[in-house]
């Protein structure tokens, strides 16, 4: 079965530092990746995933499919990027099929 | 810009009891999903639902747990005995039938207590 594994649950990074959430995963074949951000008492909302190789507020995510990993980076952290990132994994080629998490990271930029 | 809405925000029920959890989709979605989250946990699937059945459903959706498609505008979840591991943030999210790479749209959540 397909697993997402986020290793921090808690990452403290300086205004202005990088900032590097890890993702691992672990599926057989060829899974679509995303990040979700959830800001404080706002819903789940897509990020980015790896299909549109974009950067969305300043963070991209490579799929690594030799280390199976998805890491998402920023150069250089913003106060407003405290929040919670997930992971997540979507397998099958419809397009509907469910979504597998991981377990999060909480993000707090310091001033 | 459309989303997907729920209610109530918070249900607090006893244990034994059957609760309803709303969800109102955007309204050109087709396809249906709920997850839930306990405290400190991962978020999890329960469910998904299109063209008026299910279509997937994890083990944890058993027996307990059905959905339903009321009407046109409507997606619910109901727990028939609720039992305290039930406790949880339930989240709906809705996505179109577009293409391969649709997005799932996440509603806020609605946080169940069973006592």
């Amino acid at each position: 079965a397909q697993r997402v594994t986020q290793p921090e649950k808690l990452l403290s990074v300086f205004k202005g530092a990088p900032v590097e959430l890890k993702c691992n995963y672990s599926y057989s074949g060829s899974p679509e990746l995303f990040w979700y951000v959830q800001y404080s008492r706002q819903r789940l909302q897509l990020l980015l995933r790896h299909i549109s190789r974009e950067s969305i507020k300043g963070f991209t995510a490579d799929l690594n499919k030799g280390e199976t990993s998805f890491h998402l980076k920023k150069p250089f952290a913003q106060e407003e990027d405290s929040a919670m990132y997930y992971c997540a994994l979507r397998i099958g080629s419809f397009g509907n099929e469910k979504l597998t998490f991981g377990t999060g990271t909480r993000l707090t930029i310091i001033p | 810009e459309p989303e997907v809405t729920q209610t109530p925000s918070h249900q607090v029920t006893q244990m034994g009891q059957e609760v309803i959890l709303r969800c109102v989709p955007i309204s050109n979605h087709l396809y249906f999903y709920w997850y839930r989250q306990i405290l400190g946990q991962k978020v999890e699937f329960l469910v998904s639902f299109y063209n008026n059945e299910i279509s997937e459903k994890s083990e944890i959706f058993d027996d307990q747990f059905s959905v339903e498609r009321p009407d046109g505008s409507n997606f619910t979840l109901k727990i028939r005995s609720t039992k305290l591991e039930d406790s949880a943030m339930y989240f709906c999210a809705s996505s179109p039938v577009e293409n391969f790479h649709n997005e799932q749209f996440f509603g806020p959540g609605t946080r169940l207590t069973v006592l």
